[in-house]
């Protein structure tokens, strides 16, 4: 079993439209978790935190599920600007740095 | 720019030849990680530094990968008798020693192994 696993999509989306994706982990002693966007042949980037009680910024949502070790993002009113990859990320738990999923490619249509 | 910078951007090279790549962190940040991203793959643990102590080697991917970092500042990742399978994305990353705090990467070096 992947440590983290995402569905790669692609998921095309028309824009302004909701989308959400989802990522499961496999070490429960996992403690921090983080999604990132990478764009075409760049670096990933912090996009935010994971936190227990769930956290917003702006239009992005991010929830944890610890007991099921689940991670979603949803994302509102998207933007062709929003088309990316985005990468779940977990850390902690025994293992040094942080653990990616390959990724959910993201394409926004106008 | 006070981000992470990497050098080079991009590599070239023969089989067989070896290869060394920069990493200059954040100033401030005192851990700095080496991770490789392959096409349709997430990045990939390598090895860590905290300052100048490399805590975690053993994800190295052979023995003809090495990494230093002798003053706790800037990082080298050496590969040495280069296979095409080496042809990835090195990404290097700094963070401080804080959880829930993310960390800052580099644009990567490409290397492309012909």
């Amino acid at each position: 079993r992947k440590e983290v696993e995402q569905d790669p999509g692609p998921f095309n989306v028309p824009e302004g439209a909701t989308v959400a994706f989802n990522c499961t982990y496999s070490n429960s002693a996992s403690q921090s978790f983080f999604w990132y966007r990478q764009d075409c042949r760049k670096e990933p980037k912090l996009l935010m935190s994971v936190y227990s009680s769930g956290n917003e910024d702006g239009r992005f949502t991010a929830q944890l599920n610890r007991a099921s070790q689940y991670i979603s993002l949803l994302i509102r009113d998207s933007k062709l600007s929003d088309s990316a990859t985005y990468l779940c990320v977990v850390q902690g738990g025994g293992a040094d740095g942080l653990t990616f999923g390959k990724g959910t490619h993201l394409i926004i249509q106008p | 720019d006070t981000g992470v910078s990497q050098d080079p951007r991009h590599k070239i090279t023969k089989r067989g030849q070896n290869v060394t790549f920069r990493c200059d962190p954040i100033s401030e940040h005192n851990r700095l990680y080496w991770y490789r991203q392959t096409l349709g793959q997430g990045p990939e643990f390598l090895t860590y530094f905290q300052n100048e102590a490399q805590l975690e080697k053993s994800r190295l991917l052979s023995d003809r990968f090495s990494a230093e970092r002798p003053k706790g500042s800037f990082s080298t990742l050496e590969i040495q008798r280069t296979e095409q399978g080496d042809s990835a994305m090195y990404l290097c990353a700094s963070s401080l020693l804080l959880r829930n705090y993310g960390y800052t990467f580099g644009s990567g070096t490409r290397l492309t192994v012909v």
